[in-house]
């Protein structure tokens, strides 16, 4: 099945720095997104993205399906900004909605 | 518009019992599946219901089922529980929204504790 790889793992920043996180898959999709886990475990959709580029916000994403990888871009990070980011992709072959999700990176934001 | 909703939020059951944990999508949407999230395995995805039909399905025991009624709404039951069932179980509805119909939208999940 469809390899989902996030990196890096774990992320510390100060606020207001920059971030990126990187989601690697290993087929084609049809389906990408990236999702901010809060604190009481539900997945916030953030983009919907299975090419392109797309911004709101301080958030921005790009996905170049051709290379197989999505970047999400956090700019000005603040404290609000912390939990676990999850990417998640559907294979172009996948019948119906079956998400495979990364293993997530997990952001901590300090003041 | 409500949000993918799905109760009860916490459950504490004990080895050997059975649950129904519910959900009901978005208004609208026709697709629900269920995923099992735990800290060893991360998220993974149980099954999809469409239309009252299973359309997809992962890799879990038989000991896990669902369905899916005409309004949309979805139930999974989880028999004879194992005390690795304890897990946080999300649910995600999609359907035609904005010309995109497999962005998938997740409730707030059910906390499920085995004792």
């Amino acid at each position: 099945g469809i390899q989902v790889e996030q990196s890096p793992p774990d992320l510390i920043l100060q606020e207001g720095a920059n971030s990126t996180l990187r989601c690697n898959f290993s087929d084609s999709v049809n389906n990408l997104q990236w999702f901010h886990q809060n604190p009481w475990g539900q997945l916030i959709n953030l983009f919907y993205i299975p090419s392109g580029t797309k911004q709101n916000g301080r958030l921005s994403a790009t996905t170049v399906a051709t290379e197989r990888y999505s970047l999400l871009y956090i700019s000005s990070s603040q404290t609000t900004d912390s939990g676990v980011y999850f990417c998640a992709v559907e294979g172009s072959w996948q019948a119906g909605t079956a998400l495979i999700f990364g293993k997530g990176t997990t952001l901590s934001v300090s003041s | 518009k409500a949000g993918v909703t799905q109760t009860p939020r916490y459950l504490i059951k004990t080895r050997g019992q059975q649950v129904t944990l519910s959900c009901s999508p978005i208004s609208g949407h026709r697709s629900v599946s269920w995923y099992q999230q735990t800290p060893g395995q991360g998220l993974q995805f149980l099954f999809e219901y469409f239309s009252e039909t299973q359309r997809n399905k992962g890799n879990f025991p038989g000991r896990f089922s669902g369905r899916q009624f005409s309004n949309s709404r979805s139930e999974m039951n989880v028999s004879t529980l194992e005390l690795g069932d304890s897990a946080l179980y999300l649910c995600a509805s999609s359907g035609v929204t904005s010309g995109v119909y497999n962005e998938q939208f997740f409730g707030p999940g059910t906390r499920l504790t085995v004792l």
